[in-house]
């Protein structure tokens, strides 16, 4: 079985300082990691993605996660935040190698970026 | 959300109904996923298909029914076995390959029971 944790049901953080979500993951395997963020009533967008390689990876509209094997645990960063920023930000994880077609997704994060 | 629509974007239901929500998909992607979205539950598994005509149970696929007769279309119908069904619907898609590719979501279906 795989899954997902965001300890942090909603993070708070002032405009212009640097933001961190957290995520924590249980895979038997190699994972694969995901990034989505979400605006309200809307589908989910794709950020960003670990696949192997190197453990710190960029995305989309400056954000990065740095995987982190032995704490399994792949967190979301910016160096600064906007307020358009806010929005529900989900981690999920899959196992990699065939047959494997499930996306498991932690229950959310609630960022709001305070002006 | 582009590449993947779905409709409507509200539905309203009385008890006892059956409802049908649409998934249509232009992206040419072989897998497609329905997951149901609560407050503070996050995304949860209700079918997926890999291949036309093909389709298995996810987490939760008690009181809802698919269909995947095209690959474009997996259509998800919500049946009055349901207890709950009042909640936002996603559905989803991915390309060919392994799961190191991301899903492509639409814009969500949000079924409101009266």
């Amino acid at each position: 079985a795989q899954s997902v944790a965001q300890p942090e049901d909603q993070v708070n953080v002032a405009e212009g300082n640097p933001l961190t979500v957290k995520c924590t993951y249980s895979v038997s395997g190699n994972p694969y990691l995901f990034w989505y963020v979400q605006y309200p009533n809307r589908g989910l967008q794709f950020l960003l993605k670990y696949i192997t390689g190197d453990n710190l990876v960029k995305g989309s509209y400056g954000f990065e996660a740095e995987f982190n094997k032995s704490q399994t645990s792949f967190h979301l960063k910016k160096p600064s935040a906007l307020v358009s920023d806010s929005a529900l930000y989900f981690c999920a994880v899959s196992r990699s190698g065939a047959g494997s077609y499930q996306l498991t997704f932690g229950k959310g994060t609630k960022l709001s970026v305070i002006p | 959300d582009g590449g993947i629509t779905q409709s409507p974007k509200y539905l309203f239901r009385k008890e006892g109904q059956n409802v049908t929500l649409s998934c249509e998909q232009n992206l040419n992607h072989d897998a497609m996923y329905w997951y149901r979205q609560d407050p503070g539950q996050g995304l949860r598994l209700i079918y997926y298909s890999q291949i036309v005509n093909d389709f298995q149970k996810g987490d939760i696929a008690e009181g809802y029914s698919v269909s995947r007769e095209k690959k474009e279309s997996f259509p998800l119908t919500v049946t009055s076995a349901q207890k709950n069904p009042t909640a936002f619907y996603l559905c989803a898609s991915r390309p060919p390959g392994l799961a190191k590719n991301e899903q492509f979501f639409g814009p969500g279906t949000r079924l409101t029971v009266l």
